[in-house]
């Protein structure tokens, strides 16, 4: 049972922007943890976009952004490409768990 | 180039048990936290172990604490999961994961294997 939560999937047309909203509470996002950000193509490994709450990996396209606000966080695509069709993921540290969540995980579609 | 690589996984009964390995290459292993996260089927990702960079220091899901046990051979750049009394839900790809930070709160995974998969069913 995840503690972070994400909209199931969203999607956008190319070139359009959709942003994918990650939330928590005080013993996690709200306590100051950082939040991380994966891209993840199922039967693939999960790859780093976003750490720290809004830092890009080289290597990221700078479409990726992160921001995070209370106990909430989102990750922004903007100038949505074929590509981007993923399994996105929100990760951070829960101190009441004593250990790292993953969000419910969002499908991004490109139309 | 920085990589790990994932075995040992395969068919089990359930309640019975498997070592998965993760070997690491490229970075100074011993640096470093690891953790084991797992996709179910159909499910979403899920952390299930880390350990800290000398080993000493061991954290678990509750899903599998008591049954799972996560340790390192610093000596053989190896990170070893140990799964026992195995279930059906813990069906899964498992990955291992390199981390990267200052400190828990602060610790995402830089670097991921591409995972083994452990299929439990009778």
């Amino acid at each position: 049972q995840s503690v972070l939560t994400q909209p199931p999937s969203v999607s956008g047309a190319p070139g359009q922007r959709v942003t994918i909203s990650c939330t928590g509470s005080s013993s996690n996002i709200g306590a100051g943890c950082d939040v991380h950000w994966y891209q993840h193509l199922p039967g693939t490994a999960p790859k780093l976009l976003i750490y720290a709450d809004n830092n890009r990996p080289s290597g990221v396209p700078d479409r990726f952004s992160g921001s995070k606000s209370g106990t909430s966080a989102s990750l922004a695509i903007t100038a949505l490409q074929a590509e981007d069709e993923a399994d996105y993921y929100c990760q951070s540290y829960d101190s009441s768990l004593s250990g790292y969540v993953f969000g419910t995980g969002t499908k991004v579609t490109v139309l | 180039e920085v990589q790990l690589l994932e075995s040992g996984g395969g068919l089990v009964q359930p309640g019975g048990s498997l070592r998965l390995s993760c070997a690491a290459s490229g970075f100074t292993f011993s640096n470093y936290v690891m953790s084991w996260v797992r996709h179910p089927p159909g499910k979403g990702l899920e952390w299930v172990s880390s350990t800290t960079n000398s080993g000493v220091s061991t954290y678990y899901a509750d899903s599998v604490k008591g049954r799972f046990t996560i340790s390192r051979d610093n000596s053989k750049n190896t990170l070893y999961l140990q799964m026992n009394s195995l279930r059906a839900e813990d069906t899964a790809l498992y990955y291992c994961a390199k981390h990267k930070g200052s400190r828990p709160s602060k610790y995402y995974m830089d670097v991921w294997g591409e995972g083994t998969t452990v299929t439990v069913s009778s």
